[in-house]
């Protein structure tokens, strides 16, 4: 079946340091695959997206994830976390060769910002 | 602000009950996702439905339907509401979804629905 994965629940770091947030996947074929963020009472914004081509792509907000076929990951990255950050974070995919576009969400990630 | 709006915001209704959940997509949107988001489950797709048909299901409970209107605006109905309905219910919106081209989805804020 169709997964997507985030191993970490909950992550705290301190303001200015860096961020990595894991995603792995489990579909037939690469799937496509985004990074939500939605904040306290807030709606899901989307950070990035990979289709295919460069396997490093950036986003909105400083934002990177890199996709890594040999390890089925797409893990996303800041370099520097700024207090606003703090939110929940879903990975998420959508098979690439289908017409629903249907989203399969990880469980997503807390992330605190320590000051 | 993502274009895709939803009503009402918030819900509060007792088990046994029937609701409606409405969502009016970004202008020119021909498809509308429901997805529903609970402590328990996360974040789970219920159903799609494009240009006025629907074209994906997921984990809908058969007490659940949804149906999308002429306008493009859809609603979700929930009826002989259980406790464990309570989550909150987000809208998207996308052009269209034509393998192998993919559209962004936006999501509406959500209707958060507590069932006492």
């Amino acid at each position: 079946a169709q997964s997507v994965t985030q191993p970490d629940i909950h992550i705290t770091v301190s303001e200015g340091a860096s961020l990595e947030l894991r995603c792995n996947y489990s579909y037939g074929a690469t799937p496509y695959l985004f990074w939500y963020v939605q904040s306290p009472g807030q709606g899901l914004q989307l950070l990035l997206k990979y289709f295919s081509g460069d396997t490093l792509v950036q986003g909105i907000k400083g934002f990177e994830a890199e996709f890594k076929r040999s390890q089925s990951s797409f893990n996303l990255r800041k370099p520097s976390v700024h207090w606003s950050d703090a939110a929940e974070y879903f990975c998420a995919a959508a098979e690439s060769s289908s017409n629903t576009g249907k989203l399969i969400f990880g469980q997503g990630t807390t992330l605190q910002v320590k000051p | 602000d993502s274009g895709v709006t939803q009503t009402p915001k918030h819900l509060i209704t007792a088990t046994g009950q029937r609701v409606t959940l409405r969502c009016s997509p970004r202008s020119g949107d021909l498809s509308v996702y429901w997805y529903q988001q609970s402590l328990d489950q996360g974040l789970q797709f219920l159903i799609q439905y494009y240009n006025g048909e629907e074209r994906a299901k997921g984990n809908i409970l058969e007490r659940f339907s949804a149906q999308q209107f002429p306008d493009l605006h859809s609603e979700l109905n929930l009826s002989s509401l259980e406790l464990g309905d309570s989550a909150l219910y987000f809208c998207a919106s996308s052009v269209v979804r034509e393998a192998p081209s993919y559209n962004e989805q936006f999501f509406g804020p959500g209707t958060r629905l507590t069932v006492l």
